[in-house]
């Protein structure tokens, strides 16, 4: 079985802060990871990918991967209230077949 | 160019009752998906397929069957509906990624289906 596991939260931190959002995934051949932002009521939408060791940066989001340790983060610069989600992390396998945790609940208090 | 469309939007079912779920995709994609969403939970993958004709089980297939006659479509068929598959039914579609790149997953707007 292909587990994704992420802490459900909810993490809470004020406007402005840093919301530091994390995830383990069990196999070690998964090709590409991605964080995906969910809206109650709303279908997921794509926040970054990696898929390679280190860190990628995309405006106020750094996304990192340690494929060693099986781990993949999000971070959030400057968090909005509007970044107030659940965000999904996702990880494919050699057949493009997507697993996804259960996400985090971030709450961003004005 | 709208992406992936599912209908309907909602639907009740009773137990035992049977429905399909459609899902259209206009992308030319050949990966499509079907996941559930229970409440508070991750999506699950129910089935995928690789291309018209080609389909597989995902992690949670039992009481769910499909088809890919085409490119863009994919339905998803409940046999005999039980209040356990009460949850929100995403389909999604990517396309094959050169190797070494990545391929992200769009999603439809989702079906909501409750079976009493």
């Amino acid at each position: 079985q292909k587990e994704v596991e992420q802490n459900s939260g909810p993490l809470s931190v004020p406007e402005g802060a840093i919301a530091s959002l994390n995830c383990t995934y069990s196999d070690r051949g998964s090709q590409s990871f991605f964080w995906y932002r969910q809206y109650s009521g709303k279908s997921p939408e794509l926040i970054m990918f990696i898929y390679s060791n280190g860190d990628k940066e995309d405006g106020r989001f750094t996304a990192q991967l340690n494929k060693a340790s099986q781990y993949v983060s999000l971070l959030i610069r400057d968090s909005q209230p509007s970044d107030s989600a659940t965000y999904l992390c996702a990880a494919t396998d050699n057949f493009n077949k997507f697993y996804f945790g259960s996400g985090t609940k971030l709450n961003v208090k004005p | 160019n709208a992406g992936v469309t599912q209908t309907p939007k909602f639907r009740i079912l009773k137990i035992g009752q049977s429905m399909t779920l459609q899902c259209a995709q206009d992308m030319n994609h050949n990966y499509m998906y079907w996941y559930r969403q229970d409440p508070g939970m991750g999506l699950k993958l129910i089935y995928y397929s690789v291309g018209a004709g080609i389909t597989d089980k995902g992690e949670v297939p039992n009481g769910y069957n499909v088809s890919r006659s085409t490119t863009e479509d994919f339905p998803l068929r409940l046999e005999l509906a039980a209040p356990s598959q009460t949850s929100v039914y995403f389909c999604a579609s990517s396309y094959s990624p050169p190797q070494g790149m990545y391929t992200e997953a769009f999603f439809g707007q989702g079906t909501r289906l409750t079976v009493v």
